[in-house]
C-alpha cells in the first residue's frame, strides 16, 4: 500500500525556537514535495526534492531527502509567527503518477 | 493574472442537486489533476488528465465525471449530490507526466462545497 506519513499532525512552538517535522513513505520513490497550506487558502508549493541528499531551503525552511530511509524531513529554524500554517509533504511513487499526501502538520507559532 | 483558476469559489447546494465546478489554467500545463479535501485537511486525488485523456481515475464514485474540453480546462460534474461530497475540492496542473519533469504541481484556490 502507498502510504505518507507525517509527525507530528499538530505542533506549537515558540518564536525563536528550532523543529523538525518528518514525512515517512512506505515504498521507493524519489520525487517529494513539500507544500504550505494557510487557513482557507490553496497550497503552496515550498520544495521539490528529487534525489536521495537533496537538501533545498528558502529563508527559514529546509528541506531535505533520504530515498534510502524512505524520510524526508523539513526543518524550522527560528520560527517566527508567519510560519503558522498545515505543512503536507507529498510523494510521487513510481508505479502511480500521482501525487500521494501526507496527513499534513500544523503549525501554531506562539509570540 | 491568475495561474490556476476555479469557479465557484464557494457552493452551497441541497441533496440529490447536480453541479459543475470549472476550472482554467493559463499555465501551459499538459496535465490537469482533481483533488478533494476533507475536514480533517486529508487531501486525496480522485483524477487526473493529460491533453485531455483521462489518466487517473481513483476509486470515486461514478457520480462525479470530470470533462477536459481542452488541456487548459477541466471541469468536475458531481450528480445527486450527497451529504459526504462536502469538502474543499482543488484543481492542480503540472507541465507533463513526464518521468523527467521536475514540475510541481501548481493549485488553484479552491472550491468550497456544502451539501445540506
Amino acid at each position: 500500500e502507498l502510504k505518507v506519513e507525517q509527525n507530528p499532525l499538530f505542533l506549537s512552538m515558540q518564536e525563536g525556537k528550532n523543529y523538525t517535522i518528518y514525512c515517512n513513505y512506505s515504498t521507493t520513490s524519489d520525487r517529494l514535495y513539500w507544500y504550505r497550506q494557510d487557513p482557507g487558502k490553496s497550497l503552496e508549493s515550498l520544495f521539490v526534492l528529487l534525489s536521495n541528499g537533496a537538501v533545498k531551503q528558502e529563508g527559514r525552511l529546509m528541506a531535505s531527502l533520504d530515498t534510502k530511509a524512505r524520510l524526508s524531513t523539513l526543518h524550522i529554524t527560528a520560527a517566527v509567527h508567519d510560519l503558522s500554517a498545515t505543512y503536507f509533504c507529498a510523494v510521487d511513487f513510481f508505479t502511480t503518477n500521482k501525487l500521494i499526501f501526507g496527513t499534513g502538520t500544523l503549525l501554531a507559532v506562539q509570540p | 493574472d491568475t495561474a490556476v483558476s476555479q469557479t465557484p469559489k464557494y457552493l452551497v447546494t441541497q441533496m440529490g442537486n447536480d453541479k459543475s465546478i470549472k476550472c482554467e489554467q493559463n499555465l501551459g500545463h499538459d496535465t490537469m489533476y482533481w483533488y478533494k479535501q476533507d475536514s480533517k485537511k486529508f487531501l486525496k486525488i480522485m483524477f487526473s488528465y493529460n491533453n485531455k485523456e483521462l489518466i487517473i481515475n481513483e476509486t470515486v464514485p461514478n457520480r462525479f465525471s470530470p470533462k477536459s474540453p481542452d488541456k487548459a480546462h477541466l471541469n468536475l460534474h458531481i450528480n445527486s449530490l450527497e451529504l459526504g461530497d462536502s469538502a474543499v475540492y482543488f484543481c492542480a496542473s503540472s507541465q507533463d507526466l513526464a518521468r523527467e519533469a521536475q514540475e510541481t504541481q501548481y493549485f488553484g484556490p479552491g472550491t468550497r462545497l456544502l451539501v445540506l
